[in-house]
């Protein structure tokens, strides 16, 4: 069984602060993808990475996959409140059939 | 597109009683996938169909649940004889392949009382 560790569990900060999320396995996964969830919501795709080392930004989000491709980090820049969220990695490989998931970093944004 | 549609939102039922939800997934995906989520917790997989056929099914799913896909296009999950640990968010989602991420719905969230 492949299993995602995500770091930290919780995360509080004030508002502009910067803030690292971490998901790591010892499984290698062939892409990994980052979710972001609010409450009573299903989960929302912002990125896949697909090649080990990659680095990709959007907007204030930048995401990194590991060289191994068995780890990620999620670094926000400047954090909004509107940034409050569960944010999920999920791991995936060609021709398995399904991702799977971490159990997620709750984020809290305070203004 | 509307994307992913999940129906119904909510659903409070009392243990022992059948429950049925439906899945609209986006029209061009082939994939469709059934997750769960509990409180604290990612979405756990249950099954997952490419066009009609359901290809997997999680070994922690109980008899007593089931799915269809008639058709290849929306998709079903009924509950028999629910308990009260089958209280969940339970999530639909769809794709053209697995590697590149899913669209998931708005979730229904079920209260067993």
């Amino acid at each position: 069984t492949q299993l995602l560790e995500q770091s930290p569990q919780f995360l509080s900060i004030q508002e502009g602060e910067n803030l690292t999320v971490y998901c790591n396995s010892s499984s290698v996964f062939s892409s990994l993808q980052w979710y972001r969830q609010e409450p009573g919501e299903g989960p929302v795709l912002l990125v896949t990475v697909v090649t080990g080392g990659e680095v990709k930004k959007l907007k204030r989000l930048t995401f990194q996959f590991g060289d191994a491709r068995k780890d990620s980090s999620l670094h926000i820049t400047a954090a909004q409140p509107g940034d409050t969220g569960l944010y999920l990695c999920a791991g995936a490989n060609t021709n398995a059939g399904k991702s799977t998931f971490g159990d997620g970093t709750t984020l809290t944004v305070k203004p | 597109d509307t994307g992913v549609s999940q129906n119904p939102r909510h659903k409070i039922t009392k243990r022992g009683q059948n429950v049925t939800f439906r899945c609209d997934p986006i029209s061009e995906h082939n994939r469709l996938y059934w997750y769960r989520q509990t409180l604290g917790q990612g979405p756990e997989f249950l099954t997952y169909f490419q066009n009609e056929a359901q290809l997997e099914k999680s070994r922690l799913l109980s008899d007593r649940f089931s799915a269809e896909r008639p058709k290849g296009s929306f998709s079903t999950l009924e509950i028999q004889r629910t308990e009260q640990g089958d209280s969940a968010m339970y999530l639909c989602a769809s794709s053209r392949t697995e590697a590149y991420g899913y669209t998931f719905g708005s979730g229904t969230r079920l209260t067993v009382v």
